[in-house]
């Protein structure tokens, strides 16, 4: 059964800093992984998505890479800033025409202006 | 604009009531799905359905209900079966079930025991 680590649950760092976020999953058969972005008492937006074929993806100053050898996925924040503060989350698919992902809990990014 | 619309925002349920989410979509999305978070957990799949007639159960479907009689709604209904309801229930839905698409999640519905 596949599960996902996201390391550490709480991070803080001034403005302006590059950051990377972890996430860990133990099996290395998998078909996708997603990150994604919760505000507090909001639902989750998606901002990444990258499949198996594929080694990392970017949009504006994210990138987020996948290591499928290691089971392991980072997101890169460059220049962070105050409203990036948010709880990340990331989510892995196993298998072809898995309905289900497996979410890590979370890692709470506090921004600090 | 096209997105997940989850109603309430807030809903309380006494012992031994059945109550009923509202989850409602205009993306024209085939596939829908409930999650259930609790504090400092990741989400946990409760029930999803691939297209209209058809739903699965996910993870923690024991006390829950769905139906799925239209492409844009997805009720879930807590049952008095369901003896710790109290939670954070996220809908979301996706183009066709097939997790190489991402999943658009709502705003959520926090639900708590009077």
């Amino acid at each position: 059964k596949q599960e996902v680590t996201q390391i550490p649950a709480a991070l803080s760092v001034p403005e302006g800093e590059n950051l990377v976020l972890n996430c860990s999953f133990t099996d290395s058969a998998i078909y996708n992984l997603q990150w994604f972005r919760q505000d507090p008492g909001k639902g989750l937006t998606s901002l990444l998505l990258i499949q198996s074929s594929q080694r990392e993806q970017t949009s504006g100053r994210l990138n987020a890479s996948l290591d499928k050898s290691s089971g392991r996925s980072t997101l890169y924040i460059a220049a962070s800033q105050p409203g990036d503060s948010a709880t990340y989350l990331c989510a892995a698919s196993s298998g072809a025409g898995s309905y289900q992902l497996t979410f890590g809990k979370g890692t709470k990014l506090s921004v600090i202006p | 604009d096209g997105g997940i619309t989850q109603s309430p925002k807030y809903l309380f349920r006494k012992e031994g009531q059945n109550v009923t989410l509202s989850c409602e979509q205009n993306l024209n999305h085939d596939a829908m799905y409930w999650y259930r978070q609790d504090p400092g957990q990741g989400l946990r799949l409760i029930y999803y359905s691939q297209i209209v007639n058809d739903f699965q159960k996910g993870d923690i479907a024991e006390g829950y209900s769905v139906s799925r009689e239209k492409k844009e709604s997805f009720p879930l209904t807590v049952t008095s079966a369901q003896k710790n309801p109290t939670a954070f229930y996220l809908c979301a839905s996706s183009t066709t079930g097939y997790s190489n698409q991402p999943q658009h999640f709502g705003d959520g519905t926090r639900l708590s025991i009077l």
